[in-house]
């Protein structure tokens, strides 16, 4: 069964803290890994889209990189603004289907 | 910067009422979906559109939910009746491509609250 699992549910850092968020997966025929970020009462914002392990993309204080079973979003420094839900969504080419986790929602503290 | 336009922001109805969504969808994209959000989930996929046939509506309650794009542009989402249980964040997504392999544009949602 495709599958996607968020790990921690929850994390709280102070500022300038580095820290990863772990999105693993089981699916059949991995055609794309997305990352999203949520704010509270907004829909998903787009960040980062990976297709091959050893794939790696940065933005600001972001980096999101792929193995074969899971992908990390590093927070490097981060600041109280970082704070929100982080989601990954993974699309299973074999059946079509796009697969989301439950989402890691992060508080960074001043 | 292209955005995916949704209305209303907001919407309180009352049990057994009819309540309607609309979706502009980022100008070009030909995929549009609607998904369904609680709160503390990941989004659930109500339908997807391909223009305007539709590609996914397997886990669209049918005997109240329909949604339609006619011109392959805008879409809406109707609820008729609505029931307590269908209070949630409702999302309007588009990609460019027809695959679910590419990344995907949120609108900001419609919180519906049935009471």
């Amino acid at each position: 069964e495709d599958q996607v699992t968020q790990s921690p549910e929850a994390l709280r850092l102070q500022e300038g803290e580095s820290s990863s968020l772990n999105c693993s997966y089981t699916v059949s025929g991995l055609r794309g890994l997305f990352w999203y970020r949520q704010d509270p009462g907004k829909g998903p914002e787009f960040l980062f889209t990976l297709y091959s392990a050893g794939e790696e993309k940065e933005k600001e204080r972001l980096k999101a990189t792929l193995t074969k079973k899971e992908s990390f979003l590093h927070i490097t420094a981060p600041k109280p603004e970082d704070s929100a839900t982080y989601l990954c969504a993974v699309y299973a080419g074999n059946n079509r289907k796009l697969i989301w986790g439950l989402g890691t929602s992060l508080a960074v503290n001043p | 910067e292209a955005e995916v336009a949704q209305s209303p922001r907001y919407k309180i109805t009352e049990k057994s009422q009819a309540v309607a969504f609309w979706c502009d969808p980022i100008s070009g994209h030909a995929t549009l979906y609607w998904y369904r959000q609680i709160l503390g989930q990941g989004p659930e996929l109500l339908v997807q559109f391909q223009d305007e046939s539709v590609v996914d509506d397997s886990q669209l309650p049918k005997d109240r939910f329909s949604a339609e794009r006619l011109k392959g542009v805008d879409s809406t989402l109707k609820i008729q009746p609505a029931e307590l249980g269908d209070s949630a964040m409702y999302l309007c997504a588009s990609s460019l491509a027809p695959q679910g392999d590419t990344e995907a544009f949120f609108g900001q949602g419609t919180r519906l609250t049935v009471v």
